[in-house]
C-alpha cells in the first residue's frame, strides 16, 4: 500500500489559516488523496478528497502538487472545533490505509 | 439522519468470552468496513464487504469473523476474546465502487478484555 508522511503535530491560533502538509511520493496514478479528521472520542470524519486538481468544499481546500507527490489541506480560518487528528490517506482499490496523522492544536 | 450506528458503545469482556459488535447503516451503501484503533495509533482494517453475501479480510483479521446477510447490517464477531483485542472498533460504509467515495464512520465501540 502506498504510504503517506505527515508531521506528528502542528499548532495554530484561532481564526488563522492552517496548512497541513502530506507527502506521498509513491502514489500511483489511480490513487485518490483523501483527508479525514478525528475529534476526541469520535469516529473519523471525511473532510475532502481529490485526484489531480485542487478541490474546495465547505470544510476545507485541498491543494495537490502537479507531480502528485504531495498535498496540503488548508483550513481557511481555524476554530477551536477544528482541533483534531488529521489523516492524509491514499485511497486505493476501495481501501483506506490510515497512518498516525497530524495532531492539530488550536489556541484561542 | 442516523448514518452508521454501532452498538454497544462500551463493553467489558472476560478472556475467552465471545460477543458480537453490531453495525447498521441506513444509507443503502454497498461497501462496509470494520476497523480497530489502538491507543495513539491510526485505524487498521479488520474485514470489509462489497455487498450482501460478500466479505473479505483486511490487514488484521485474526480472531474475528464477519457476515453480511443484508445491505444494512455488518456484525463483527469475537469468538474467544483475548487481551490483545482491547481496542476501539469502528464500522464504516461507503457508496458504490471507486476510490472517490468517502467512508462514513460510526462513533465506535470501546472494548476492554480483562
Amino acid at each position: 500500500d502506498a504510504k503517506t508522511t505527515q508531521p506528528n503535530s502542528m499548532e495554530s491560533n484561532e481564526e488563522e489559516p492552517v496548512h497541513l502538509p502530506c507527502n506521498h511520493s509513491t502514489i500511483s496514478g489511480t490513487d485518490y488523496i483523501h483527508w479525514y479528521r478525528q475529534l476526541p472520542s469520535q469516529g473519523p470524519e471525511y473532510v475532502i478528497h481529490g485526484l489531480t486538481s485542487n478541490v474546495n468544499n465547505r470544510m476545507a481546500s485541498l491543494a495537490i502538487a502537479e507531480d502528485r507527490k504531495s498535498s496540503t489541506l488548508i483550513l481557511h480560518r481555524a476554530t477551536l472545533r477544528d482541533a483534531a487528528v488529521y489523516y492524509c490517506i491514499l485511497y486505493s482499490y476501495g481501501k483506506l490505509t490510515f497512518g498516525q496523522g497530524t495532531i492539530l492544536t488550536v489556541h484561542p | 439522519n442516523a448514518g452508521v450506528t454501532q452498538t454497544p458503545k462500551f463493553r467489558i469482556l472476560k478472556i475467552g468470552q465471545s460477543m458480537t459488535l453490531q453495525c447498521t447503516q441506513d444509507m443503502n451503501h454497498n461497501y462496509m468496513y470494520w476497523y480497530r484503533q489502538d491507543p495513539g495509533m491510526g485505524l487498521k482494517l479488520i474485514y470489509y464487504s462489497v455487498g450482501a453475501g460478500i466479505t473479505d479480510k483486511g490487514e488484521v483479521p485474526n480472531g474475528y469473523n464477519v457476515s453480511r446477510s443484508t445491505t444494512e447490517d455488518f456484525p463483527l464477531r469475537l469468538e474467544l476474546a483475548a487481551p490483545s483485542q482491547t481496542s476501539v472498533y469502528f464500522c464504516a460504509s461507503s457508496a458504490g465502487q471507486g476510490d472517490n467515495q468517502p467512508q462514513h464512520f460510526g462513533d465506535g465501540t470501546r472494548l476492554s478484555i480483562l
